[in-house]
């Protein structure tokens, strides 16, 4: 069974830093591209960034462009997301998500994990 | 990049059929077909249910069923239970500097 959790979320100033942390399990990791998509609390949802199986692609929304940097180690099954500048409007619920099994598609996600809440303030 | 626009809420009694739009515009819908829509109950992760406009995955009831017209993708849910009551989200493949964008959201309550 596929199972992704997340951590590293909690309470951080603005202008701070986080570093999100995403274990994943039950699948050849390295073979799948992984994403971090956020959802504001009582919001919709908002994808923030991919990065393909093997690390060498990355992809971000214009929103945290030049902020956020996704990562992967394939040797410890783990996803990262290092939140760097953060803002009030970075508070949110981030899940991480992979590429499902049957697709050649990093745009669709399946299964997610549970999610972990960043909230930016003083 | 704007998010796709959807029906805040959408209602219907157990047994009938909904519909949910999603519209976006020539830069995204209107020029992919990789166009997807997620249900997500309270409290929990969300769920593919849709992808590439109408293919659903392997588990995913044939209640629902997904559809494209120009610049707008729908969702159809026929036959509504009380346990499709859930937010639905639609997104996009838009190609452009931010390759992926989420629909605005929409609560679907069996009434």
């Amino acid at each position: 069974e596929v199972q992704l959790l997340e951590s590293g979320g909690g309470l951080v100033q603005p202008g701070g830093s986080l570093r999100l942390s995403c274990a994943a399990s039950g699948f050849t990791f390295n073979s799948f591209a992984m994403s971090w998509v956020r959802q504001t609390p009582g919001k919709g949802l908002e994808w923030i960034s991919t990065i393909t199986g093997g690390g060498a692609y990355t992809y971000y929304a214009d929103s945290v462009k030049g902020r956020f940097t996704i990562s992967r180690d394939n040797s410890k099954n783990t996803l990262f997301l290092q939140m760097n500048s953060l803002r009030a409007d970075d508070t949110a619920v981030y899940y991480c998500a992979k590429r499902p099994i049957w697709s050649n598609n990093w745009y669709y996600f399946d299964p997610w994990g549970q999610g972990t809440l960043v909230t930016v303030s003083s | 990049q704007s998010a796709l626009t959807q029906p805040a809420s959408v209602s219907a009694s157990p047994g009938q059929s909904i519909t949910i739009s999603c519209t976006g515009t020539t830069s995204d819908v209107g020029s992919y077909n990789y166009v997807s829509w997620y249900q997500q109950h309270p409290g929990k992760a969300p769920k593919l249910m849709i992808y590439d406009v109408s293919d659903r995955p392997s588990g995913v009831s044939n209640r629902f069923s997904g559809s494209k017209s120009a610049n707008t993708a729908s969702l159809t849910i026929s036959g509504l239970q009380a346990e499709d009551e859930a937010d639905y989200y639609c997104s996009s493949y838009t190609g452009s500097s931010t390759p992926l964008v989420f629909g605005t959201g929409t609560k679907v309550t069996v009434l």
